[in-house]
């Protein structure tokens, strides 16, 4: 079974610094799909971004990119020129990439990031 | 705009009496999901329906129940909800069950059992 693990319950950081989401996860699998939601206060969960495994490049969408370690199991994401509305639960989550059958994702517990002023 | 629709957003219910938790969509998707999120926990798959294909997770307990009377629709049923019930329920759609679909999250009812 996967595990992603988010060792960061909380994290601060000011308007416009950047700040980096740690996440670490633990497959078998060689083909896989690795995910950051954001879930705003009271309000549904959304995708950042996306990174499939098989590509080297890292994944970048506007002020958010991923470092994806693919041989130490890791998957940060780093957000750029915070923004007050960046403030929200992040979950990292992980999908395995199947031929057949089909596959779910599994999430972290989540950090809760909180942009001030 | 196309979305995911949770009703209602907050519900209250006692020790043992049946609940009904509804998903509405609007994107056609093949796919619904119901999670279930505890405080400070990571949102838990229960079940999910490929069109009228009904997947239960493993460990889903029976206390919780779905149907999908159509493609814009599914209802979570908890026959008889006890204290631990008590969490964050996400409805999600995906067009298909592949990590290439992305899903689509509803804004989750929270559920108190009293």
């Amino acid at each position: 079974a996967q595990t992603v693990t988010q060792s960061q319950p909380e994290m601060s950081v000011q308007e416009a610094e950047t700040v980096t989401l740690s996440c670490t996860y633990d497959t078998s699998e060689s083909n896989y799909y690795l995910f950051w939601y954001k879930q705003p206060p009271s309000r549904q969960m959304i995708l950042v971004i996306r990174q499939e495994a098989y590509k080297q490049q890292n994944a970048t969408e506007n002020r958010f990119s991923v470092n994806f370690q693919k041989a130490a199991k890791s998957f940060s994401l780093k957000i750029s020129d915070s923004q007050l509305g960046d403030t929200a639960m992040y979950f990292c989550a992980f999908m395995n990439h199947m031929n057949s059958g089909y596959s779910t994702l599994t999430f972290g517990k989540g950090t809760m990031l909180l942009v001030s002023p | 705009d196309a979305m995911v629709i949770q009703n209602p957003r907050y519900q209250v219910t006692q020790f043992g009496k049946p609940v009904t938790l509804s998903c509405s969509q609007t994107l056609n998707h093949n796919v619904m999901y119901w999670y279930q999120q505890k405080s400070s926990q990571a949102p838990k798959l229960l079940f999910h329906y490929y069109d009228k294909d009904f997947n239960n997770e493993a460990d889903t307990p029976d206390n919780f129940q779905s149907r999908r009377p159509n493609t814009s629709f599914c209802f979570l049923d908890i026959r008889s909800p006890g204290l631990g019930d008590a969490a964050m329920y996400l409805c999600a759609t995906s067009k298909r069950l592949t990590a290439f679909d992305e899903q689509f999250f509803g804004p989750g009812t929270r559920l108190t059992v009293l």
